[in-house]
């Protein structure tokens, strides 16, 4: 079946460090691969995306993701983190015959000051 | 640009009663998906419109219900509501039938008592 994984439920991390967030896949083909943000009570607004080319992607916020199809990962990184970063993570694939996408169980991320 | 708008925010309903949630889409978009969001199930797809007609359906029981209008906008039902029903109902948009990025409203946060 196809799934997503996060392995990571919760991090913790100080302002200023770096940041990385796991995500890996398993499809019979490569999907098309996204990261989304949700703050409390919010809905699910879009870091970026991988739909194929570059496998080094630029996101909104300072966010990159690298994909790398032999670890079938995607995972979200970013240089210097910010306290307005605390918020869940949530990556996603979906692959032809629509947007149906499917979701990791999300990566809650705290930022100690 | 408006984003994509969903009605209402907030809804108390009781158990076996009956539901509709409402979505409107960014201009021009013309898929809607729908998704339930719970504490314990994650982020689970429950169908997708695309030009009137749904193209996916999620594992949800026949209770779950929806359509889309010919100006895109899109509603849920869900009827004889039960206390697992209670949860997060995101919907979003996407501008083609392939594989684009999805653009979440905020949701309609449902409690079924």
């Amino acid at each position: 079946a196809q799934s997503v994984t996060q392995p990571d439920i919760h991090i913790t991390v100080s302002e200023g460090a770096s940041l990385e967030l796991r995500c890996n896949y398993s499809y019979g083909a490569t999907p098309y691969l996204f990261w989304y943000v949700q703050s409390p009570g919010q809905g699910l607004q879009l870091l970026l995306k991988y739909f194929s080319g570059d496998t080094l992607v630029q996101g909104i916020k300072g966010f990159e993701a690298e994909f790398k199809r032999s670890q079938s990962s995607f995972n979200l990184r970013k240089p210097s983190v910010h306290w307005s970063d605390a918020a869940e993570y949530f990556c996603a694939a979906s692959t032809g015959g629509g947007n149906k996408l499917t979701f990791g169980t999300g990566t809650q991320l705290k930022v100690e000051l | 640009k408006a984003g994509v708008t969903q009605t209402p925010r907030y809804l108390i309903k009781t158990r076996g009663q009956q539901v509709t949630l409402s979505c409107s889409p960014i201009s021009g978009h013309r898929s809607v998906s729908w998704y339930q969001q719970t504490p314990g199930q994650g982020l689970q797809f429950l169908f997708e419109y695309f030009s009137e007609t749904q193209r996916n359906k999620g594992n949800f029981p026949g209770r779950f219900s929806g359509r889309q209008f010919s100006n895109s906008r899109s509603e849920m039902n869900v009827s004889t509501l039960e206390l697992g029903d209670s949860a997060l109902y995101l919907c979003a948009s996407s501008f083609a039938d392939v594989n684009t990025e999805a653009f979440f409203g905020q949701g309609t946060r449902l409690t079924v008592v």
